[in-house]
């Protein structure tokens, strides 16, 4: 089986730019499509990210991933921070007959 | 319009079951996986396992094989999960999701994620 690893929390002040990675630990991260979710304290997650790079239709295009093979990793993208992107976000990827969730990481804009 | 309507809070006490239900509306139940997922209060996303609706077929994590059943009532077109000997850290949120991929044609409408999610139930284990 695998693990995805993501920091605990990131912050940045609004209209920067924020870089959440997620780390897979055996197998290699294009091995399967990864998405990435954001959830609001209350509520249930919502996809902000699928298919390794695909955008839900409206969610903004602030939103946008990286992959970098060297690193064996994803990075969800955040741009022109806004207030309301402040949230937890975890990736999320799969294998044969098992889903994974990484560890969640809270995003504060200041 | 696609809706995952989940049971009500439950209160347990220890060494107790759980049963949570998950009724799906909007689309072809049999057409999609239904997985759980739990989060503990303050913690991160957890996956349980999943349901074939059609065959029935379910799949768990090992963290919980054995203490868990995932079933589903095709003519109410609900998913259950029912969790045994409850412990205090079984308190949690228990999420239903549907899983976009198509089990039957058309497939142009797939799509790898949870694509809907019920609003969770939360579940208190207490003494």
């Amino acid at each position: 089986n695998f693990i995805l690893t993501q920091p605990l929390s990131v912050s940045e002040s609004p209209g920067k730019t924020v870089n959440i990675s997620c780390t897979r630990t055996n197998g290699s991260i294009d091995t399967k499509y990864v998405q990435w979710y954001q959830q609001r304290p209350g509520n249930s997650p919502t996809t902000v990210i699928f298919q390794d790079y695909r955008r839900p239709s409206g969610v903004p295009d602030r939103f946008s991933v990286a992959i970098d093979g060297s690193s064996n990793s994803a990075f969800l993208i955040i741009s022109g921070l806004e207030a309301e992107d402040e949230a937890d976000y975890y990736c999320q990827s799969f294998d044969t007959d098992t889903q994974v969730f990484g560890g969640g990481t809270k995003l504060t804009v200041l | 319009q696609v809706e995952l309507v989940q049971s009500g809070t439950e209160v347990k006490k220890i060494g107790a079951s759980v049963k949570v239900s998950c009724r799906a509306s909007g689309y072809d139940f049999i057409d999609y996986y239904i997985h759980w997922v739990r989060q503990a209060p303050g913690q991160g996303l957890e996956w349980i396992g999943r349901i074939h609706p059609d065959s029935g077929v379910t799949q768990y994590s090992p963290r919980f094989r054995g203490r868990v059943t995932m079933s589903r009532d095709l003519s109410v077109t609900t998913a259950f999960l029912e969790m045994t000997s409850l412990r205090s850290d079984d308190t949690a949120v228990f999420f239903c999701a549907r899983w976009g991929e198509r089990l039957l044609p058309p497939y142009e409408t797939s799509s790898s994620q949870f694509d809907f999610w019920g609003q969770g139930t939360l579940v208190t284990v207490s003494s």
